[in-house]
């Protein structure tokens, strides 16, 4: 069955340089999420989007932005990066975001490291 | 408030039963998860259950929720050495929007 594709899955940016990171979902699921795992942290929610509209935001920097496009994959934009912002980055997708949307399904990750 | 909290370590040996615990603040949480994840690897969600159940079985894997306490269980049954991992137990924060509050995460080592 098809998955949560990410990519890239490896990226080293150096301080204050711009990242981009892509998330496309599941077949015919509406709803994208975005969490950071720091090392050795829980996973943390960033933002949503449902439909291509923002449905949710979390402890997302003001430097990051993201969005949702009309085929429903995901870009997660990141500014003037900084060396806490290594981390895992998921993205995750459900069919639905309200109470129908029960299942949410995680990609592999994408792995930034900020030097 | 939204918390979710595990115990950090649980080491069994193989083919003993593993029971893996979680405490949540939010008690109109409609949906609790566990999602396994493996060295460098994304995370894979093993199993839910809806706020009106008490226990659901899946295999190897039972899971029990005691709403009165807000306390979650995952039980793994005969467990093996690919099943070392840490478990992350989630909530679905209210609000309807279905972002995952996660656990600090159980790691999970079993041994011969």
């Amino acid at each position: 069955a098809a998955g949560v594709i990410q990519s890239p899955r490896h990226l080293i940016k150096e301080k204050r340089e711009t990242a981009t990171l892509k998330c496309y979902p599941i077949p015919r699921h509406d709803t994208v999420y975005w969490y950071q795992q720091g090392p050795g942290q829980d996973p943390q929610f960033l933002i949503s989007f449902y439909e291509k509209m923002q449905s949710d935001k979390g402890s997302i920097p003001d430097r990051f932005s993201a969005q949702q496009f009309s085929d429903y994959h995901s870009e997660l934009n990141m500014s003037s990066l900084e060396l806490g912002d290594s981390a895992l980055y998921f993205c995750a997708s459900s069919s639905g975001p309200g109470l129908a949307g029960g299942e949410q399904y995680f990609g592999p990750g994408t792995r930034l490291t900020v030097t | 408030g939204e918390d979710v909290e595990q115990s950090l370590f649980l080491s069994v040996r193989e083919g003993d039963s593993s029971v893996i615990n979680c405490t949540y603040t939010d008690s109109s949480s409609t949906y609790l998860y566990w999602y396994k994840q493996e060295p460098g690897a994304g995370l894979q969600l093993l199993t839910y259950i809806f706020s009106n159940m008490d226990m659901k079985q899946d295999q190897r894997l039972t899971v029990l929720l005691n709403k009165k306490d807000k306390h979650l269980s995952l039980r793994i049954a005969d467990t093996q050495t690919g099943d070392s991992a840490i478990y992350f137990c989630a909530e679905r924060a209210p609000g309807g929007y279905n972002k995952l509050i996660f656990g600090a995460g159980t790691r999970l080592a079993v041994h011969p």
